[in-house]
Protein backbone atom coordinates (compact mmCIF):
# COMPACT_ATOMS: atom_id res chain seq x y z
CA UNK A 1 0.00 0.00 0.00
CA UNK A 2 0.94 3.35 -1.16
CA UNK A 3 1.99 5.94 1.69
CA UNK A 4 0.95 9.13 1.79
CA UNK A 5 3.31 11.23 -0.91
CA UNK A 6 3.61 15.03 -1.32
CA UNK A 7 4.87 17.20 -4.41
CA UNK A 8 7.49 18.74 -4.60
CA UNK A 9 10.22 17.60 -2.04
CA UNK A 10 11.65 20.71 -2.22
CA UNK A 11 10.64 24.22 -3.88
CA UNK A 12 13.02 27.27 -3.80
CA UNK A 13 10.97 30.54 -4.75
CA UNK A 14 11.25 34.02 -4.54
CA UNK A 15 9.57 36.78 -1.73
CA UNK A 16 6.05 37.89 -3.95
CA UNK A 17 5.79 34.51 -5.65
CA UNK A 18 2.92 31.75 -6.02
CA UNK A 19 3.89 27.90 -5.17
CA UNK A 20 1.79 24.90 -5.10
CA UNK A 21 2.31 22.16 -2.73
CA UNK A 22 0.47 18.58 -3.43
CA UNK A 23 -0.56 16.18 -1.26
CA UNK A 24 -2.13 12.54 -2.30
CA UNK A 25 -3.17 10.91 1.04
CA UNK A 26 -3.23 7.07 1.16
CA UNK A 27 -5.93 5.34 -0.91
CA UNK A 28 -9.27 5.62 0.84
CA UNK A 29 -8.47 7.55 3.69
CA UNK A 30 -11.20 10.50 3.94
CA UNK A 31 -8.89 12.23 6.22
CA UNK A 32 -6.34 15.10 5.11
CA UNK A 33 -4.43 17.16 7.34
CA UNK A 34 -2.08 19.53 6.44
CA UNK A 35 0.71 20.79 9.20
CA UNK A 36 4.15 23.23 9.47
CA UNK A 37 6.94 23.64 10.86
CA UNK A 38 8.62 26.77 10.27
CA UNK A 39 12.48 27.04 11.22
CA UNK A 40 13.17 26.32 15.00
CA UNK A 41 9.21 25.96 16.04
CA UNK A 42 6.96 23.02 16.51
CA UNK A 43 4.82 21.45 13.93
CA UNK A 44 1.89 23.13 13.90
CA UNK A 45 -1.42 22.18 12.64
CA UNK A 46 -3.04 24.08 9.87
CA UNK A 47 -6.15 22.25 8.53
CA UNK A 48 -8.31 19.08 8.33
CA UNK A 49 -10.36 17.82 5.21
CA UNK A 50 -12.83 15.37 5.68
CA UNK A 51 -13.50 14.08 2.24
CA UNK A 52 -13.87 17.39 -0.13
CA UNK A 53 -14.57 19.66 3.44
CA UNK A 54 -12.90 21.73 5.63
CA UNK A 55 -13.47 20.54 9.53
CA UNK A 56 -11.16 22.40 10.98
CA UNK A 57 -9.19 25.47 9.24
CA UNK A 58 -8.05 27.19 12.19
CA UNK A 59 -4.33 27.01 12.29
CA UNK A 60 -4.03 28.68 8.58
CA UNK A 61 -1.89 31.87 9.02
CA UNK A 62 -3.49 33.93 7.46
CA UNK A 63 -5.53 34.58 3.83
CA UNK A 64 -2.39 33.98 1.65
CA UNK A 65 -2.91 30.30 2.13
CA UNK A 66 -5.51 28.58 0.34
CA UNK A 67 -5.75 24.86 0.42
CA UNK A 68 -8.38 23.10 -1.41
CA UNK A 69 -9.52 18.67 -1.97
CA UNK A 70 -11.76 18.57 -5.22
CA UNK A 71 -12.96 15.31 -5.14
CA UNK A 72 -11.97 14.31 -1.87
CA UNK A 73 -8.54 12.68 -3.34
CA UNK A 74 -5.30 14.74 -3.62
CA UNK A 75 -4.78 18.68 -1.66
CA UNK A 76 -3.54 21.62 -2.70
CA UNK A 77 -1.82 24.62 -0.68
CA UNK A 78 -1.51 27.10 -2.33
CA UNK A 79 0.72 30.21 -0.93
CA UNK A 80 -0.27 33.63 -2.54
CA UNK A 81 2.05 35.65 -2.18
CA UNK A 82 4.51 33.65 -0.50
CA UNK A 83 6.72 35.97 2.41
CA UNK A 84 9.96 34.73 3.81
CA UNK A 85 8.20 33.95 7.07
CA UNK A 86 6.79 30.84 5.32
CA UNK A 87 9.87 29.40 4.87
CA UNK A 88 9.67 25.87 6.37
CA UNK A 89 8.38 22.40 5.82
CA UNK A 90 5.00 21.22 5.37
CA UNK A 91 3.72 18.29 6.26
CA UNK A 92 0.44 16.45 4.63
CA UNK A 93 -1.28 13.70 6.77
CA UNK A 94 -4.08 11.47 6.32
CA UNK A 95 -6.33 9.13 8.27
CA UNK A 96 -9.27 6.63 7.60
CA UNK A 97 -11.42 7.94 10.72
CA UNK A 98 -10.76 10.92 13.13
CA UNK A 99 -10.81 11.26 17.04
CA UNK A 100 -14.59 11.40 17.93
CA UNK A 101 -15.80 10.13 14.81
CA UNK A 102 -16.31 6.71 16.22
CA UNK A 103 -13.50 5.04 14.53
CA UNK A 104 -11.63 2.34 16.78
CA UNK A 105 -8.31 0.21 17.23
CA UNK A 106 -5.98 3.29 15.63
CA UNK A 107 -8.11 4.09 12.65
CA UNK A 108 -7.72 7.95 13.34
CA UNK A 109 -3.50 7.44 13.35
CA UNK A 110 -2.36 10.25 11.24
CA UNK A 111 0.46 9.01 8.41
CA UNK A 112 2.15 11.61 7.43
CA UNK A 113 3.91 12.28 3.96
CA UNK A 114 7.57 12.75 3.27
CA UNK A 115 6.89 16.61 3.34
CA UNK A 116 8.15 19.95 1.21
CA UNK A 117 10.66 21.81 2.22
CA UNK A 118 9.86 25.33 1.25
CA UNK A 119 12.49 27.82 0.97
CA UNK A 120 11.63 32.02 0.06
CA UNK A 121 14.01 33.91 -0.76
CA UNK B 1 -4.80 23.59 21.71
CA UNK B 2 -3.09 21.26 24.28
CA UNK B 3 0.42 22.00 25.64
CA UNK B 4 2.88 19.60 25.12
CA UNK B 5 6.30 19.36 26.66
CA UNK B 6 9.09 16.83 25.42
CA UNK B 7 12.07 16.22 27.69
CA UNK B 8 15.23 16.26 27.29
CA UNK B 9 15.91 18.52 24.46
CA UNK B 10 18.89 17.29 23.71
CA UNK B 11 20.46 13.35 24.32
CA UNK B 12 23.56 12.00 22.79
CA UNK B 13 23.94 8.12 23.59
CA UNK B 14 26.88 5.52 23.35
CA UNK B 15 25.88 2.45 21.12
CA UNK B 16 24.27 0.09 23.02
CA UNK B 17 23.18 2.49 25.70
CA UNK B 18 19.21 2.57 26.75
CA UNK B 19 17.39 6.08 27.24
CA UNK B 20 13.78 7.11 28.15
CA UNK B 21 12.16 9.88 26.58
CA UNK B 22 9.30 11.86 27.96
CA UNK B 23 6.15 13.87 26.51
CA UNK B 24 4.01 15.63 28.94
CA UNK B 25 0.79 17.18 28.22
CA UNK B 26 -1.34 19.54 29.51
CA UNK B 27 -4.72 17.98 29.01
CA UNK B 28 -6.71 14.45 28.50
CA UNK B 29 -5.20 13.44 24.98
CA UNK B 30 -7.92 10.80 22.90
CA UNK B 31 -5.05 9.91 20.55
CA UNK B 32 -1.23 9.79 21.26
CA UNK B 33 1.27 9.10 18.73
CA UNK B 34 5.29 8.85 19.03
CA UNK B 35 7.48 9.85 15.37
CA UNK B 36 10.92 9.39 14.25
CA UNK B 37 12.39 12.09 12.14
CA UNK B 38 15.17 10.86 10.16
CA UNK B 39 18.04 12.69 8.64
CA UNK B 40 15.77 13.28 5.22
CA UNK B 41 13.07 15.34 7.33
CA UNK B 42 10.25 12.23 6.90
CA UNK B 43 8.20 11.31 9.92
CA UNK B 44 7.83 7.62 10.97
CA UNK B 45 5.00 6.76 13.05
CA UNK B 46 6.39 4.49 15.43
CA UNK B 47 3.40 4.01 17.82
CA UNK B 48 -0.08 4.71 18.35
CA UNK B 49 -1.04 4.52 21.87
CA UNK B 50 -3.37 6.37 23.62
CA UNK B 51 -2.99 4.41 26.74
CA UNK B 52 -0.79 1.25 27.50
CA UNK B 53 2.58 -0.55 26.91
CA UNK B 54 3.28 -1.46 23.67
CA UNK B 55 6.67 -2.80 21.94
CA UNK B 56 8.17 -3.06 18.43
CA UNK B 57 11.43 -4.37 18.64
CA UNK B 58 13.91 -2.04 20.34
CA UNK B 59 11.40 0.72 20.75
CA UNK B 60 8.71 0.36 23.44
CA UNK B 61 6.08 3.18 24.75
CA UNK B 62 4.31 3.56 27.83
CA UNK B 63 1.13 6.00 28.13
CA UNK B 64 -0.20 6.69 31.38
CA UNK B 65 -3.53 8.63 30.38
CA UNK B 66 -4.65 9.35 33.96
CA UNK B 67 -1.42 11.17 34.66
CA UNK B 68 -1.04 12.92 30.52
CA UNK B 69 2.45 11.31 30.46
CA UNK B 70 3.69 9.07 27.73
CA UNK B 71 7.62 7.57 27.57
CA UNK B 72 9.23 5.97 24.57
CA UNK B 73 12.35 4.00 25.40
CA UNK B 74 14.93 2.86 23.49
CA UNK B 75 17.09 -0.16 23.98
CA UNK B 76 20.34 -1.10 22.70
CA UNK B 77 20.73 1.99 20.79
CA UNK B 78 22.28 2.15 16.78
CA UNK B 79 23.67 4.95 15.04
CA UNK B 80 20.39 4.70 13.03
CA UNK B 81 18.27 5.71 15.81
CA UNK B 82 19.73 9.32 15.63
CA UNK B 83 16.92 12.40 14.85
CA UNK B 84 14.66 13.61 16.19
CA UNK B 85 11.54 12.23 18.23
CA UNK B 86 8.11 13.83 18.58
CA UNK B 87 5.23 13.38 20.61
CA UNK B 88 2.19 14.51 19.40
CA UNK B 89 -1.48 13.86 21.04
CA UNK B 90 -4.50 14.43 19.86
CA UNK B 91 -7.91 15.97 21.51
CA UNK B 92 -9.28 16.56 18.07
CA UNK B 93 -5.78 17.42 16.11
CA UNK B 94 -2.45 16.67 16.64
CA UNK B 95 -0.75 18.86 18.94
CA UNK B 96 3.39 17.91 18.76
CA UNK B 97 5.89 18.69 21.23
CA UNK B 98 9.37 19.98 20.23
CA UNK B 99 10.90 16.77 19.69
CA UNK B 100 14.04 15.37 21.76
CA UNK B 101 16.84 15.32 19.34
CA UNK B 102 18.88 11.83 19.71
CA UNK B 103 22.57 11.26 18.68
CA UNK B 104 23.98 7.80 18.85
CA UNK B 105 27.49 7.50 18.40
CA UNK B 106 29.49 4.81 17.36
Amino acid sequence: EAGVTQFPSHSVIEKGQTVTLRCDPISGHDNLYWYRRVMGKEIKFLLHFVKESKQDESGMPNNRFLAERTGGTYSTLKVQPAELEDSGVYFCASSQDFVGSGGSGGTDTQYFGPGTRLTVL
Amino acid sequence: GIQVEQSPPDLILQEGANSTLRCNFSDSVNNLQWFHQNPWGQLINLFYIPSGTKQNGRLSATTVATERYSLLYISSSQTTDSGVYFCAGTVYKLSFGAGTTVTVRA
